[in-house]
């Protein structure tokens, strides 16, 4: 799978929105643009996924770039249970290789 | 519709035994990833099975780990001869089809404490 590139770390305050950056210039055609995160104690957990179009879920927003070699996660109003490790991770899309996560970027959320 | 189960929760093992923990993935999946989260440290990929069929064990160290998935029952992965190193957090993950339109679903893991 392509390589990710984040930021270590980002900061928000709450009920704000946040844009979580991510760079991924090798992505090939097949490749999903994958979306985790794990909050603390917790294993981790499915947040969105896309390929081209830009992604709408109860939990947060997927913005595609049309080059595709950038995304960014939109939480449209982030609280303290947003306080996570974000991870953004390309998928082929065979899906042959498993997820493999890298450092993530670690949000904190300010009251 | 339960999501995917692991247990126990915690387990201590002393030096030397065995460890097993258990996977039961969620209702129509039968691709079962394994990772290991050692502490302070990244989530790093283990094993991929599915249903009697080990797929992918490049993340598996060569000795004392094994790994199923049997036609029946939760897929176990076993750890023999435990050191200390071994302590963890393991995450299991489950997904209905192997292609990257679907996400996976992880457990809530196992913590072993190896003393």
């Amino acid at each position: 799978d392509a390589k990710t590139t984040q930021p270590n770390s980002m900061e928000s305050n709450e009920e704000e929105p946040v844009h979580l950056p991510c760079n991924h210039s090798t992505i090939s055609g097949t490749d999903y643009i994958h979306w985790y995160r794990q909050l603390p104690s917790q294993g981790p957990e499915y947040v969105i996924h896309g390929l081209t179009s830009n992604v709408n879920n109860r939990m947060a927003s997927l913005a595609i770039a049309e080059d595709r070699k950038s995304s960014t996660l939109i939480l449209h109003r982030a609280t303290l249970r947003d306080a996570a490790v974000y991870y953004c991770i390309l998928r082929d899309v065979a899906g042959n290789t498993p997820l493999v996560f890298g450092k993530g970027t670690r949000l904190s959320v300010i009251a | 519709n339960a999501g995917v189960m692991q247990n126990p929760r915690h387990l201590v093992r002393r030096r030397g035994q065995e460890a097993r923990l258990r996977c039961s993935p969620m209702k129509g999946h039968s691709h079962v990833y394994w990772y290991r989260q050692l502490p302070e440290e990244g989530l790093k990929f283990m094993v991929y099975l599915q249903k009697e069929n080990i797929i992918d064990e490049s993340g598996m160290p060569k000795e004392r780990f094994s790994a199923e998935f049997p036609k029946e029952g939760p897929s176990i992965l076993r750890i023999q001869q435990v050191v200390r190193g071994d302590s963890a957090a393991y995450f299991c993950a489950s997904s209905p089809r192997k292609g990257a339109n679907y996400g996976y679903t992880f457990g809530s893991g196992t913590r072993l404490t190896v003393v």
